[in-house]
């Protein structure tokens, strides 16, 4: 089956760039999506297909491919983006496949 | 506002069951499928089950097969999961989510979560 690995945790300080990394299994990858959790919110996407920013998303998120390895990329920053991001896709059957989640600590 | 608001959460006993409920609001539910997914505490988010907008095609993950079903009711705006046989593993936060649609295509990531509603498995 489908597998996204990601690292259980990821610090950066304040103005930092932080980037978390999902790895498919597959040779044949599918599109990444990225979505941020807080405690007791729902999540929010912030990346769609490895790459693409979402209306509202700030311009410090971005994702980029290479391979079988997907990366979130968040380029200075903040307290507030202190939370839990989680990469999805979906394998040629269509079966959605979340990855185990990261959580971000802004130091 | 556009929002899905998800209840029927709680403690329920092992062997035993749950029906959730998923209010849809702020936006045209019958013109999208829509998703249960859950979260165990501590682990990562898991795709539980899948209905299509109108014809009521489902798809559940292995690990629920034959013992959750997914139904809505259109005319409530309501998306439902009807949990059986509990087991210790269905411990989680269970989510709606709405899956991104445009042009009469449905694409698999989700633009829409609710907050979710905690489910706890008591033995």
């Amino acid at each position: 089956s489908y597998e996204l690995t990601q690292p259980p945790s990821v610090s950066v300080s304040p103005g930092q760039t932080a980037r978390i990394t999902c790895s498919a299994d597959a040779l044949a990858k599918q599109y990444v999506y990225w979505y941020q959790q807080k405690p007791g919110q729902a999540p929010i996407l912030v990346i769609y297909k490895d790459s693409e920013r979402p209306s509202g998303i700030p311009e410090r998120f971005s994702g980029s491919s290479s391979g079988t390895t997907v990366t979130l990329i968040i380029s200075g920053v903040q307290a507030e983006d202190e939370a839990d991001y989680s990469c999805q896709s979906a394998d040629s059957s269509g079966s959605v496949i979340f990855g185990g989640g990261t959580k971000l600590t802004v130091l | 506002e556009v929002q899905l608001v998800e209840s029927g959460g709680g403690v329920g006993q092992s062997g035993g069951s749950l029906r959730l409920s998923c209010a849809a609001s702020g936006f045209t539910f019958s013109n999208y499928s829509m998703n249960w997914v859950r979260q165990a505490p501590g682990k990562g988010l898991e795709w539980v089950s899948y209905i299509s907008s109108v014809t009521n095609t489902v798809f559940y993950a292995d690990s629920v097969k034959g013992r959750f079903t997914i139904s809505r009711d259109n005319a409530k705006n309501s998306l439902y999961l009807q949990i059986d046989s509990l087991r210790d593993e269905d411990t989680a936060v269970y989510y709606c989510a709405r899956p991104y649609a445009n042009g009469g295509q449905t694409y698999w990531y989700f633009d829409l979560w609710g907050r979710g509603t905690l489910v706890t498995v008591s033995s």
